[in-house]
Formats: structure tokens, C-alpha cells, sequence
């Protein structure tokens, strides 16, 4: 079974400073991986997505993540985080080819940008 | 872009009621709609796969029978929770996919149940 674990639960950081947080996942196979913001009161929207390819994938907002394979991570990264940075993120993974297979989360990290 | 949303956002019931959560996609046909649980500070744990006009696939430790779902058509998926007690209380999500979409779903604004 798929499992996907965040390493930081808060975190918090002044504005302007550069943001990284750790994603990794266990499967033996071809996977899909996502990054999942959800801000205060809202829905979750997704940040960036990797299927294949590059593997620094840029997202919304200035965001963007590294698959490292060998490392089974996506971390996720912004050099310069601002206060409506402020939310929940989540990593999420399913099988390549998965046909209806859902995406297992992450639980979670929460970021708090101070001013 | 995908739209889906979902219907009531809150609802607030007494223990013992039932409660119907809709999920609709508002501009594509979802063949698929999973429903997710959030509990606070937690992950979203899935509950149950749907797949439009067959049953949905519950996942281990989720009551069937207490939380009923339909999927009775491309675009509306249904979350019964029924007999509520207090331990329901939780935020429930539903995404959903559509033939189009490849593996990438589209997440609903939650609703927010609380059982008194």
C-alpha cells in the first residue's frame, strides 16, 4: 500500500523567506504526485502536478517541486513566501496508469507566514 | 477550469437524524467521485469510491450501511450519514474525475457536519 508521510506538521516563517517542505512517499512503482494548498475556510486547489518528464515541476504562485526519485520525494519549494501564503498543504501520490485508484494524502503541513 | 461543489457547506443536526451531502460537478461529467473525511489537524482519509450507476467501494473500517452513497448520475454523487451521532462530526470532501480529466480530480469546498 501507498503511504505518504510530510515531515514538518507547522511551520512557521517571516515573510521573505525561502520555504521548503518535505514530501515523501512509499511504492514500489510509477507513481503521479501532487501538492494540494487549502487555504483558510476554502477548498483544497492544486499547486503543481508531476507526471513525467522534468522533474522540477513549477506551480501556481511561484511554487515549485523537485521529484527526486531516488530519494521517493517531492519537496516542495518557494524562494520568497508572502502572508497569503498562509495555509495548509498537502502531498498527495497515486499509481501511474491507476485508472480509479484514489490519491492517498499526506497529512498535512501547516504554514504560517508572520509579517 | 473543473468546477464541483458540494451542498449544504454546514449543517448542524441532532443525534439520530440523518443528513444528505450532495456533490455535484458543475461542468463535466464525473465517472468517478471519491468522498473523503477530514478531521481536524489530520489528512484527508478516503471513505468510498464511486463510480456513476454502480456501487461505490467502501474503503476498510468504513460503515456501509451508516454512510450510504449514491452516484446515480454523471454529474451528482450522494453522502447519506445516517443515524448521526456526535463521533460524526467532521468535514467531508468529495473530488471527482471525469474521462477527460486523466488521474487529476477536482476537489469540492467541503461541508462541515456537526452532530449535537
Amino acid at each position: 500500500a501507498q503511504s505518504v508521510s510530510q515531515h514538518n506538521h507547522h511551520v512557521i516563517l517571516s515573510e521573505a523567506a525561502s520555504l521548503e517542505l518535505g514530501c515523501n512517499y512509499s511504492y514500489g512503482g510509477t507513481v503521479n504526485l501532487f501538492w494540494y494548498v487549502q487555504y483558510p475556510g476554502q477548498h483544497l486547489q492544486l499547486l503543481l502536478k508531476y507526471f513525467s518528464g522534468d522533474p522540477l515541476v513549477k506551480g501556481i504562485k511561484g511554487f515549485e517541486a523537485e521529484f527526486i526519485k531516488s530519494k521517493f520525494s517531492f519537496n516542495l519549494r518557494k524562494p520568497s513566501v508572502q502572508w497569503s501564503d498562509t495555509a495548509e498543504y498537502f502531498c498527495a501520490v497515486n499509481p501511474q496508469n491507476s485508472g480509479n485508484t484514489p490519491l492517498v494524502f499526506g497529512k498535512g503541513t501547516r504554514l504560517s507566514v508572520i509579517a | 477550469g473543473a468546477v464541483v461543489s458540494q451542498h449544504p457547506s454546514r449543517v448542524i443536526c441532532k443525534s439520530g437524524t440523518s443528513v444528505k451531502i450532495e456533490c455535484r460537478s458543475l461542468d463535466f461529467q464525473a465517472t468517478t467521485m471519491f468522498w473523503y473525511r477530514q478531521f481536524p489537524k489530520k489528512s484527508l482519509m478516503l471513505m468510498a469510491t464511486s463510480n456513476e450507476g454502480s456501487k461505490a467501494t467502501y474503503e476498510q473500517g468504513v460503515e456501509k450501511d451508516k454512510f450510504l452513497i449514491n452516484h446515480a448520475s454523471l454529474t451528482l454523487s450522494t453522502l447519506t450519514v445516517t443515524s448521526a451521532h456526535p463521533e460524526d462530526s467532521s468535514f467531508y470532501i468529495c473530488s471527482a474525475k471525469g474521462w477527460t480529466s486523466g488521474t487529476e480530480q477536482f476537489f469540492g469546498p467541503g461541508t462541515r457536519l456537526t452532530v449535537l
